[in-house]
């Protein structure tokens, strides 16, 4: 299958700061990228979806300020998690998908704000 | 939107059954319909899939069908090994935009 390689895979940051994850996929060109999040032992939840060259589109209850999302090629797309708090601290994956075929994931980033 | 329900949330089988996770949808739009399974720290991989107009699919173990009229799809293990023990998702997608993700199934193979 088709490689997404999301970078960092853990991260611990203070809180305030601000945390840039990378999505990328490696060997296609993915027309949309999807971030998510995932608590301890629950499901993914969407959080946004984003198309190259547009703003992204976002879940609703997902603040847009505070997690930025730029989809600036068709290979990149990048979450930032502005002015993190503790309970911004999650599981972070994202996912590219051709089009109108199967998504394929990020291994995911452990996000830990202290 | 779309709303996916997953059963059951546990599920532990001893090594050599078959284990069947299910799952239902709310938007008859839906029309790809995935199965990924994580493992710890990991993000999810798709291990099959199936699409609305067919009506089951099968992989080695791994085997998938699909009701389109009544709404839901299962996924099946045979012959279970210690390796397989991980949380399943399923994921009902409109042409693999959106994708919307069941609650997870935590699968036990005892050995």
């Amino acid at each position: 299958g088709a490689v997404v390689s999301q970078h960092p895979s853990w991260v611990i940051c203070k809180s305030g700061t601000s945390v840039k994850i990378e999505c990328r996929s490696l060997d296609f060109q993915a027309t949309t990228m999807f971030w998510y999040r995932q608590f301890p032992k629950q499901s993914l939840m969407l959080m946004a979806t984003s198309n190259e060259g547009s703003k992204a589109t976002y879940e609703q209850g997902v603040e847009k300020d505070k997690f930025l999302i730029n989809h600036a090629s068709l290979t990149l797309s990048t979450l930032t998690v502005t002015s993190a708090h503790p309970e911004d601290s999650s599981f972070y994956i994202c996912s590219a998908a051709r089009q109108g075929t199967e998504a394929f994931f990020g291994q995911g980033t452990r996000l830990t704000v202290v | 939107g779309e709303n996916v329900e997953q059963h059951p949330s546990t599920l532990s089988v001893q090594e050599g059954d078959s284990a069947v996770i299910k799952c239902t949808y709310s938007d008859s739009a839906s029309n790809y319909f995935p199965w990924y399974k994580q493992e710890l720290g990991k993000g999810p991989q798709l291990i099959i899939d199936i699409r609305s107009n067919v009506g089951e699919k099968k992989d080695q173990r791994i085997a998938v069908t699909l009701n389109k009229t009544a709404k839901h799809f299962s996924l099946h293990i045979t012959e279970t090994q210690p390796e397989d023990s991980a949380v399943y998702f399923c994921a009902a997608s409109i042409s693999g935009n959106q994708f919307y993700f069941g609650t997870g199934t935590s699968l036990t193979v005892i050995p």
